[in-house]
Order: C-alpha cells, then sequence, then structure tokens
C-alpha cells in the first residue's frame, strides 16, 4: 500500500531552517517522483519543488534561493530544507507522489 | 510562469444538482504529446488531498464516474453530476505543462 508521512518541528523560529522528512512506502523512489507543496493557513496551494526517480530536482523559482530537496533511497525518505524562514512560510506542508497521491501534511509555524 | 485563474470563489447547489467549475489558464497546456498538462484536486477537512482529474479529462483510479474533466487550450471545466453531499469540498486545477507548476486559487463548493 502506498503511504506518504511528513514529519518535522511544529514550530520554527523566524530565520532559522526549515528540515522536513516525507517517508514514503510501497513505491521505489529510484522510479517515482516527489514533490512538495504547502498551504498556508486558509489559503491556496503551492508547489514548491519535486525530486525525480533519476534524482534530478526542480524548484519554484520563488522558492528556489531558499529552498533544497534530497532523498536517502535507502531509507525511503525525502527531504525538504528551507531557510531564513519567515511568519509568512507558516503553512501545512504536504509531499506528494507524482502531485496524485498525499500525504496527510505536517504544520509548520513560523514564530518567536 | 502560467496562471492558472478559477474565477468563482464559491459555488452554492443543492445535492442531486450538475455543476461545472472552471479553469483558464493564460497560456495552452497543450504538449507535444497530444496531452493537456491540467489536473484536478478535491480538498476535504481532515481528509488527504485526493487527485480527481488528470490530463484534463482522465479520472484516477477510483473517482467515481460522477467527476467528468473537459477541455483543452486555455479553458478547462470540472464537472460533478448528481452532486453528493460528499461532494462540498474545495476544488484546484493545477498545471504540469512548466515550471513552476501552478495551481487555481480554488473554487469552494457550498451548500444551497
Amino acid at each position: 500500500q502506498v503511504q506518504l508521512k511528513e514529519s518535522g518541528p511544529g514550530l520554527v523560529q523566524p530565520s532559522q531552517t526549515l528540515s522536513l522528512t516525507c517517508t514514503v512506502s510501497g513505491f521505489s523512489l529510484t522510479s517515482n517522483s516527489v514533490h512538495w507543496v504547502r498551504q498556508p493557513p486558509g489559503k491556496g496551494l503551492e508547489w514548491m519543488g519535486g525530486i525525480w526517480g533519476d534524482g534530478s530536482t526542480d524548484y519554484n523559482s520563488a522558492l528556489k534561493s531558499r529552498l533544497s530537496i534530497s532523498r536517502d533511497t535507502s531509507k525511503s525518505q525525502v527531504f525538504l530544507k528551507m531557510n531564513s524562514l519567515q511568519t509568512d512560510d507558516t503553512a501545512i506542508y504536504f509531499c506528494t507522489l507524482h502531485l496524485i497521491l498525499w500525504g496527510q501534511g505536517v504544520m509548520v509555524t513560523v514564530s518567536s | 510562469q502560467i496562471m492558472l485563474t478559477q474565477q468563482a470563489e464559491s459555488l452554492w447547489i443543492s445535492p442531486g444538482e450538475r455543476v461545472s467549475i472552471t479553469c483558464r489558464a493564460s497560456q495552452s497546456l497543450l504538449y507535444t504529446d497530444g496531452k493537456h498538462y491540467l489536473s484536478w484536486y478535491q480538498q476535504r477537512p481532515g481528509q488527504t488531498t485526493k487527485a480527481l482529474i488528470y490530463h484534463a479529462s482522465v479520472r484516477t483510479d477510483g473517482v467515481p464516474t460522477r467527476f467528468i474533466g473537459s477541455g483543452s487550450g486555455t479553458e478547462f471545466t470540472l464537472s460533478i453530476e448528481h452532486v453528493q453531499p460528499e461532494d462540498f469540498a474545495i476544488y484546484y486545477c493545477l498545471q504540469t505543462l512548466k515550471s513552476p507548476y501552478t495551481f487555481g486559487a480554488g473554487t469552494k463548493l457550498e451548500l444551497k
């Protein structure tokens, strides 16, 4: 059964770095793409970036200077790192397989 | 970047009615393979984000046949026939033709 589960800190201080993990099961990371999407409270969806089966990555140009997506195929995990966080980075962060199957998301609040 | 416009922020309907949600792209979403890179998603409170339609008109596995995607070029529609109580949700379109992938602002289906 295909599953994706996001994990990470619920609270991050402004200017700090966010680190999230997406742990997957039921499929291989080397054959599939995993994307990160975020949603500020009460607002719409924003594609952040993705990592493809061959390990290549693509990022939203609006976030590219702050964002890094990587993976550990042996652990079936995909990682998101974003630096210089501000309050408007407060959002639910989702990982999704091919933008078809989605995790439940993890709420991240940026606040001092 | 490609902009997607969902003009209706909300639509009020009664169960059993038919409803159409539109999504307009700032440029054609037709790729050289003959497919349109436009998807539709449903978000319900407490549920994972659900992919309904990809390539403009192809239902994902398990999606009821009352969900119909149509359109071409820059104009796309998600129609729901005989709306069921569980269909009251927020619907988003997404283009994956060009990076950065972009979502529409969402249309909320509300009970009349």
